[in-house]
């Protein structure tokens, strides 16, 4: 089956710094989501995005379908941003998870 | 909009009793409803994907007599526990889409099931 990995597992910054997550993919698929899981347990769709590049915010993403990779963008960190990012592909309706990148923001 | 909800956001039962989690698409119809389980510091494991009117498919290894799932409308599906042990402590989360129209899932906000 499609395999999804997330790198990085860890990462800590100051507050006001920009990070760069990146979700890799095994085979193609028909769609790609980022998540946000707050400390709480709620999970908050950030993107649906197969393909291009989308912005919301002080957060974007890029997904280059061909060549199987996603990126998730955050600048100008806030403490809010804390928590674990997941990506998760669709394989037909069926999601498959990365492992997450935990993320902690520093005051 | 797109929103999901779930009742109840925590609970705490005794062995052998039984519990009953509600999914709600409170904006939306949804054609299908997805049970996830999340154990600590882990990703999210699909247990079963309900259709409206029609019985849940449960993934391997997940026991459809302990887990009984019902999608008794196209806003409504339900997750019972039945017979609870302590190992059925977890974090559970429905999910909801409109597959008609887009694979995009939207979660609710997760029930945390303790189990004494």
């Amino acid at each position: 089956g499609i395999q999804v990995e997330q790198s990085p597992p860890d990462l800590i910054l100051q507050e006001g710094a920009n990070s760069t997550l990146r979700c890799n993919f095994s085979d193609s698929v028909n769609n790609l989501q980022w998540f946000h899981q707050n400390p709480w347990g709620q999970l908050i769709n950030l993107f649906y995005i197969p393909s291009g590049t989308k912005q919301n915010g002080r957060l974007s993403a890029t997904t280059v379908a061909t060549e199987r990779y996603s990126l998730l963008y955050i600048s100008s960190s806030q403490t809010t941003d804390s928590g674990v990012y997941f990506c998760a592909v669709y394989s037909n309706y069926q999601l498959i998870w990365g492992a997450g990148t935990k993320l902690i923001i520093k005051p | 909009g797109a929103v999901v909800s779930q009742h109840p956001s925590w609970v705490i039962c005794k062995s052998g009793t039984s519990v009953k989690i509600e999914c709600r698409s409170l904006d939306f119809q949804a054609t299908t409803m997805f049970w996830y389980r999340q154990f600590p510091k882990q990703s999210l494991m699909l247990m079963a994907t309900s259709n409206e009117g029609s019985k849940a498919t449960y993934e391997q290894g997940v026991e459809k007599d302990k887990f009984l799932i019902n999608h008794a409308s196209l806003t409504l599906s339900t997750l019972t526990v039945t017979s609870a042990h302590p190992e059925d402590s977890s974090f559970y989360i429905c999910s909801a889409a409109r597959l008609a129209q887009s694979y995009e899932q939207y979660f609710g906000p997760g029930t945390r099931l303790t189990v004494t």
